[in-house]
């Protein structure tokens, strides 16, 4: 299965609500990172987060890090409809020089 | 300029063409890699190239060619391809290799195998 896996697959909100986005990942980690993309798209990377940090902040994003639970979320404040995208996690194992990506969430958000 | 770009954007082919997709990066970066996306799915990674050299290769088929001409360029001649191998292939570029540093996508190529 995958390194890293993501819940929910599909989210909808409405303008104005926070999304929030879960990330597991089964071996240790040296980081992990949030990607977007949007339809058909590049991604785009948003924030990175060390195994040794819990939280970290980049404008709406809020991004946790639990490494007893191999879990991680990603909290998007005041969505917008441009958020509208498919929000990815990626994982750099230890023992590892590639990254892995989880199966990503869709994120759709209602003006 | 931190942008990476791919030519073309659209490529529609037979089984028994041959074609290349092409990488441009000019942010002074030393590892590129292809990644592969089918629809709903996450990327795939296919090859790595640290400093023009080869570093990981995902055991892609050989009708999948990589080649890094110098450490701007990256190049994926296809040739002989199955329909299944129809996706959106990516670059993307990083400062050095290893999964601890940010990777800069390209937009993609849309890939048709008829």
């Amino acid at each position: 299965s995958q390194q890293g896996e993501e819940d929910p697959q599909a989210l909808s909100i409405q303008e104005g609500e926070n999304a929030t986005m879960n990330c597991s990942y089964k071996t240790s980690i040296n980081n992990l990172q949030w990607y977007r993309q949007n339809s058909g798209r590049g991604l785009v990377h948003l924030i990175l987060i060390r195994s040794n940090e819990r939280e970290k902040h980049s404008g709406r994003l809020r991004v946790t890090l639990d490494t007893s639970k191999k879990s991680s979320s990603l909290l998007i404040t005041a969505s917008r409809a441009a958020d509208t995208a498919s929000y990815f996690c990626a994982t750099d194992p230890r023992r590892g020089s590639r990254l892995t990506f989880g199966e990503g969430t869709q994120l759709t958000v209602n003006p | 300029d931190t942008e990476v770009t791919q030519t073309p954007k659209h490529l529609v082919m037979g089984m028994t063409n041959k074609k290349s997709l092409k990488c441009e990066q000019h942010m002074g970066h030393r590892a590129m890699y292809w990644y592969k996306q089918k629809a709903k799915k996450p990327p795939e990674l296919m090859f790595v190239y640290s400093y023009e050299k080869l570093s990981i290769n995902e055991s892609v088929p050989s009708r999948f060619s990589p080649e890094c001409p110098n450490s701007s360029l990256l190049n994926l001649h296809l040739h002989a391809l199955q329909p299944e191998d129809s996706a959106l292939y990516l670059c993307a570029s990083s400062h050095v290799a290893g999964g601890g540093n940010e990777q800069f996508f390209g937009p993609g190529t849309r890939l048709t195998v008829l």
